[in-house]
């Protein structure tokens, strides 16, 4: 079974400060990746997906991910962070063994962004 | 067509009641998928269509539950006899029949069980 884990459940960085967001996936089969990050009481929005070829990701609001398979990983990363960062994010594998494709979600990371 | 469209965005009902949530996929996608989210998590998966055929339904989906989508359209999930720990965002996603094509999500209805 797929699964996916996001080491730290809140994180905080200053505004023009690196964000680093970090996902760690299992998988049995070349994975489908995706972040999507959620507004308050608003749905899930796509910021980038990986499926294949490049490994390196790049996304909406200047995020980009990498697709690392020797470390399992799938971190998040952007520059600098703006004030319009904050909010909470989730990765994504999506299961296609049971060919429904459907998305099997860590538990969110929020991210502060401090002035 | 702006999107996946999810009513009524809130719900407050008491224990022991019915509730009916409705969704409206993006026009062309054929898959439809509910999740559920309760604070402090990711979303669940709760159950899949392809057009009108119920695929596949998670363990979460107690028989109080219930999903349809007549004619492969706007979809709805209905539970009987809300419980308090039936209080979560439902999500609405849908997708495009390529296999790597990403699901669009609703923004949600909030179901609060008084």
């Amino acid at each position: 079974a797929q699964s996916v884990t996001q080491l730290g459940s809140h994180v905080s960085v200053s505004e023009g400060a690196l964000v680093l967001l970090r996902c760690n996936y299992s998988s049995s089969v070349p994975p489908y990746l995706f972040w999507y990050v959620q507004y308050p009481n608003q749905g899930l929005q796509l910021l980038l997906k990986y499926t294949t070829g490049a490994t390196l990701v790049k996304g909406i609001n200047g995020f980009e991910a990498e697709f690392k398979k020797s470390e399992t990983s799938f971190h998040l990363t952007k520059p600098s962070a703006h004030m319009s960062d904050a909010a909470e994010y989730f990765c994504a594998v999506s299961e296609r063994a049971s060919g429904t494709y459907k998305y099997i979600f860590g538990t969110g990371t929020r991210l502060k962004v401090l002035a | 067509d702006t999107g996946v469209s999810q009513d009524p965005r809130h719900k407050i009902t008491k224990r022991g009641q019915n509730v009916t949530f409705r969704c409206d996929p993006i026009s062309e996608h054929n898959r439809l998928y509910w999740y559920r989210q309760t604070l402090g998590q990711g979303p669940e998966f709760l159950t899949y269509f392809q057009n009108e055929a119920q695929l596949e339904k998670s363990r979460l989906l107690s028989d109080r539950f219930s999903a349809e989508r007549p004619k492969g359209s706007f979809s709805t999930l209905e539970i009987q006899r809300t419980e308090q720990g039936d209080s979560a965002m439902y999500l609405c996603a849908s997708s495009l029949p390529t296999t790597r094509d990403e699901a669009f999500f609703g923004q949600g209805t909030r179901l609060t069980v008084v």
